[in-house]
């Protein structure tokens, strides 16, 4: 099955700095990339997510790249502010493939603290 | 409100009890799913149920035992479980399309005393 390899474990920046979360997976039918942030005691929810039809993606502070061949995949925040706190997780699926489950491999999460 | 519903949001029970946790999606989804979230672990697919039909079972334990009674609906039921078996159980539901990312609830925080 899929394996998703997540690093840092741990990130710590300045607000306003950058931050750069890292993934790799390792089933090349991998088609499906999503981001989630888990913010404490609550639900992980979904921030960006990227297709492996395209190789970048950008919404407001937060983009995504996707290098297929390399079979690795980031999640980069811009302009870092306090409430971006919160613990990441990449995952990685194969969608289309009949079930119609979408069954989510995931990373062991990156815990962010953006230091005011 | 975040469309997906777990009760009860924690539960403490001993090794010898009987308890079912609960999830209702409010979403129109057609496929629900269990995972187990545990310190330092990546979150785990327990079941997933596609069209009320279990789709995958990730050889989980027999002490835990899901039911799908239809799309919206979708039960844990716990027996005899294990202190290592102590979590945050998250239920969620996506819709059979292509590409449909999952909706989480907020999870049951389970402690096995």
């Amino acid at each position: 099955g899929e394996n998703v390899e997540q690093h840092p474990s741990t990130l710590s920046v300045q607000e306003g700095d950058s931050a750069v979360i890292k993934c790799t997976y390792s089933d090349s039918a991998s088609n499906y990339f999503p981001w989630y942030k888990q913010e404490l005691g609550k639900r992980p929810q979904l921030i960006i997510d990227i297709r492996s039809n395209v190789g970048e993606k950008k919404d407001q502070r937060i983009a995504v790249t996707l290098n297929k061949t390399a079979k690795h995949f980031s999640l980069h925040i811009t302009e870092t502010q306090p409430e971006d706190s919160a613990v990441y997780f990449c995952a990685a699926s194969i969608v289309g493939m009949g079930t119609g489950a979408n069954n989510l491999f995931f990373g062991t999460g990156t815990r962010l603290t953006v230091i005011p | 409100e975040t469309g997906v519903t777990q009760t009860p949001r924690h539960l403490v029970m001993g090794m010898t009890n009987k308890k079912s946790l609960k999830c209702e999606q409010h979403l129109g989804h057609n496929a629900m799913y269990w995972y187990k979230q545990s310190a330092k672990k990546p979150l785990e697919l327990m079941f997933v149920y596609s069209l009320e039909e279990r789709v995958e079972n990730n050889s989980v334990p027999s002490r835990f035992s899901p039911e799908c009674p239809n799309s919206s609906h979708l039960f844990l039921h716990l027996h005899t479980l294990q202190p290592e078996d102590s979590a945050l159980y998250l239920c969620a539901s996506s819709h059979q399309t292509t590409g449909e990312s999952l909706h989480f609830g907020n999870g049951t925080r389970l402690t096995v005393t």
